[in-house]
């Protein structure tokens, strides 16, 4: 079964701390792996995207790993902002299909206090 | 910032009602879904679209309808609302980049639709 399990489920940090989420997936055949910012009752909004050749990414003070043999990926953010609380979803495509399925994590709740 | 519009933003509304959720995107994208995410769970797609005239379900069931008659509008309906159905609606839209099975594609989500059915 495909799945994407993400970890912790929820985080506290202090502003100016940096912090690191976990997703673990089963999803096979892999196509790409993302991360989606989203804000409370808001849509996601894409971060990063990796393919099975990119091991890391960075998008300003969002960097994501992946290894793909593992199956695992990372999502590092340095130097917290206020703003940066949001719930983080790692979602996983395959390509077993012409839609390219998203199977998609519940995410992690991250709340950073001044 | 994506170019894709969600109406109402939020909605309360009595059973048996029936109700459309508007979602229209200006980038020309062919690939439009439809996504029901509660609290603290992840997405489920309920609905998508290849195009115009095109729509198919999801993996998770649902009792809403969608239609495809123009590019840019993928609206949902629900015929007979009900406590249910009470949830956030996302649409979404997408483009296509690469070729062949390693193609990747960029997904882009509107705000979202709360809905409440009491």
């Amino acid at each position: 079964k495909n799945q994407v399990e993400q970890s912790p489920q929820s985080l506290i940090i202090l502003e100016g701390k940096n912090c690191t989420l976990q997703c673990n997936y089963t999803v096979s055949p892999f196509s790409n792996l993302r991360w989606y910012k989203q804000d409370t009752g808001r849509g996601p909004v894409s971060l990063t995207i990796m393919t099975f050749s990119e091991n890391t990414k960075s998008n300003g003070r969002y960097t994501a790993t992946l290894d793909a043999d593992t199956k695992q990926s990372s999502l590092h953010i340095t130097a917290s902002q206020l703003s940066d609380s949001a719930s983080y979803i790692c979602v996983v495509s395959d390509r077993g299909s012409t839609l390219g399925r998203l199977y998609f994590g519940r995410g992690t709740q991250l709340t950073v206090w001044p | 910032e994506a170019d894709i519009y969600q109406t109402p933003r939020y909605l309360v509304i009595g059973t048996g009602k029936k109700i459309t959720l508007e979602c229209s995107q200006t980038m020309g994208h062919d690939k439009m879904y439809w996504y029901q995410q509660d609290p603290g769970m992840e997405l489920h797609l309920i609905h998508y679209s290849y195009g115009v005239n095109s729509t198919e379900k999801g993996d998770l069931s649902s009792e809403s309808t969608v239609s495809r008659i123009r590019t840019e509008h993928f609206p949902l309906t629900l015929e007979s609302a009900r406590p249910s159905h009470t949830s956030q609606y996302l649409c979404a839209s997408s483009d296509s980049q690469g070729q062949g099975e390693f193609s990747s594609y960029e997904q882009y989500f509107g705000p979202g639709t709360r809905l409440t059915v009491t």
